[in-house]
């Protein structure tokens, strides 16, 4: 596609439940992030997934939180048993392997955990 | 560990006002530095790439530049206009294939 493309826009989830984040990544791009905006906070980094090779999970909170990349595509965040303190919104980013190594951002999921 | 600061965290300006939005960080060994701007509810934009080899970047009103051996980057806005009101994000990679680190931002508020 065109930019990087998440859904849901928002998602509402009651304490304790499972949500899954989705991230389109722009075609061809062979890198991906995840990244977490809290309320008044700067980006926190997540997940970052390059090619083949293992992704660099050093950012995730807890083992609540995992993400998969299939067919080094879509990746999917997932967040088990929330807490309200998972309320933020989390952003997905793809960087081409070729070129400057820009960032180029999606818009966005906004979890609220009630 | 790389730390990166930007200062002011908000900054009100009249429109028409040149500005400088300050950006600095701990490890001067960087792959390369990047602008976004964020507007509210939104992604980033990515405004101005920096390699850590150039000294400045420019985009139109925008003007992007890099001391790595200062650990510093300013983002310079040429005859700011309210449509560039916006949380503005300095963000730095330390090698190739790693992570962005982000600084807190600075909200910027042009008034007409």
């Amino acid at each position: 596609g065109a930019g990087v493309s998440q859904s849901p826009s928002n998602k509402v989830t009651e304490k304790g439940k499972d949500v899954e984040l989705r991230c389109d990544p722009i075609s061809g791009h062979t890198a991906l992030y995840w990244y977490r905006q809290s309320l008044g906070q700067g980006l926190e980094f997540l997940i970052y997934f390059q090619g083949n090779s293992a992704p660099d999970k050093s950012g995730l909170p807890s083992d609540r939180f995992s993400a998969e990349r299939t067919g080094g595509s879509v990746s999917t965040l997932t967040i088990q048993r929330t807490q309200q303190e998972d309320s933020a919104v989390y952003l997905c980013a793809s960087k081409g392997l070729a070129g400057t190594g820009e960032l180029f951002f999606g818009e966005g999921s906004r979890l609220t955990v009630l | 560990k790389q730390e990166v600061t930007q200062i002011p965290a908000a900054l009100s300006v009249p429109e028409g006002e040149n500005l400088v939005l300050n950006c600095s960080f701990t490890d001067s060994a960087i792959y390369n530095l990047q602008w976004f701007r964020q507007d509210p509810g939104k992604g980033l934009t990515s405004l101005l790439l920096i390699q850590s080899s150039q000294r400045e970047q420019t985009s139109g009103r925008l003007n992007a530049s890099l001391d790595k051996s200062s650990g510093r980057s300013t983002l310079y806005i040429a005859a700011s206009q309210p449509g560039d009101s916006a949380t503005y994000l300095c963000a730095v990679r330390n090698n190739q294939g790693g992570k962005l680190i982000f600084g807190q931002g600075t909200e910027l508020s042009v008034k007409p």
